[in-house]
């Protein structure tokens, strides 16, 4: 079955400590998204990559870093510079950047 | 003004009702627009794309109005099963910073 995989779906964090969450697709898609949704908001995008070893900055891009080293993996490492990590995390992918996006069940990350 | 605007309702409609949202968007050079469904705590879906002529889905049509800068959703004969968030999403076509531009949501709620 062709999808979008993320883990953990919930994770927990220490302050002051970085936090990696995964997100692996098998759809064969270009393009990859993070987004944050925070309780009774829209989406915001965080990074997004539209070809191996290339990504650009969201909206809200300050205290996150990813990378893209291989078509199907999309990591999102929320550093400890993010002051306010706790949210519903939320990778996409598409064919391309204009395409429908198809996303994973998300992680929930929340603060200790 | 927003790049992407809907009416955050609710819309509380009985089962067997046909309920309707709009959705503005800004850039009128916009090509791609979509629908998707979003349930409590869960990760959006996509439920269509809307074409130029109008489309059409079972209990569900979409329309574009490139004139006036929206897309709407009909939905006919409300399921309680129909009660969710629905999402409109338009393309932001600005150079190779190409991506999509989420509106905030419209809330349904199918009663018995």
């Amino acid at each position: 079955d062709g999808g979008i995989t993320q883990s953990p779906k919930y994770l927990f964090r220490k302050e002051g400590q970085n936090v990696t969450l995964s997100c692996e697709q098998n759809l064969n898609h270009d393009a990859m998204y993070w987004y944050r949704q925070d309780p009774g908001q829209g989406l915001r995008l965080i990074y997004y990559s539209q070809i191996v070893n290339d990504f650009q900055k969201g909206d809200i891009a300050e205290g996150y870093s990813v990378s893209r080293e291989k078509k199907e993996s999309f990591p999102l490492t929320v550093t400890s510079a993010q002051k306010n990590p706790t949210a519903f995390y939320l990778c996409a992918s598409s064919g391309r950047p204009n395409q429908p996006q198809h996303f994973g069940d998300g992680t929930r990350l929340s603060i200790l | 003004r927003k790049e992407v605007e809907q009416d955050p309702g609710p819309f509380n409609v009985p089962e067997g009702a046909t309920v309707a949202f709009n959705c503005t968007y800004s850039n009128s050079a916009s090509q791609s627009f979509f629908w998707y469904r979003q349930d409590c705590r869960k990760e959006p879906k996509l439920l269509m794309s809307v074409y130029s002529s109008g489309n059409e889905d079972g209990r569900f049509t979409a329309q574009l109005n490139r004139a006036s800068q929206y897309i709407s959703l009909l939905i006919r004969d409300s399921k309680l099963s129909d009660s969710a968030t629905y999402l409109c999403v338009v393309n932001s076509p600005r150079g190779n910073n190409r991506k999509l531009i989420w509106g905030l949501g419209t809330s349904l709620a199918v009663n018995p």
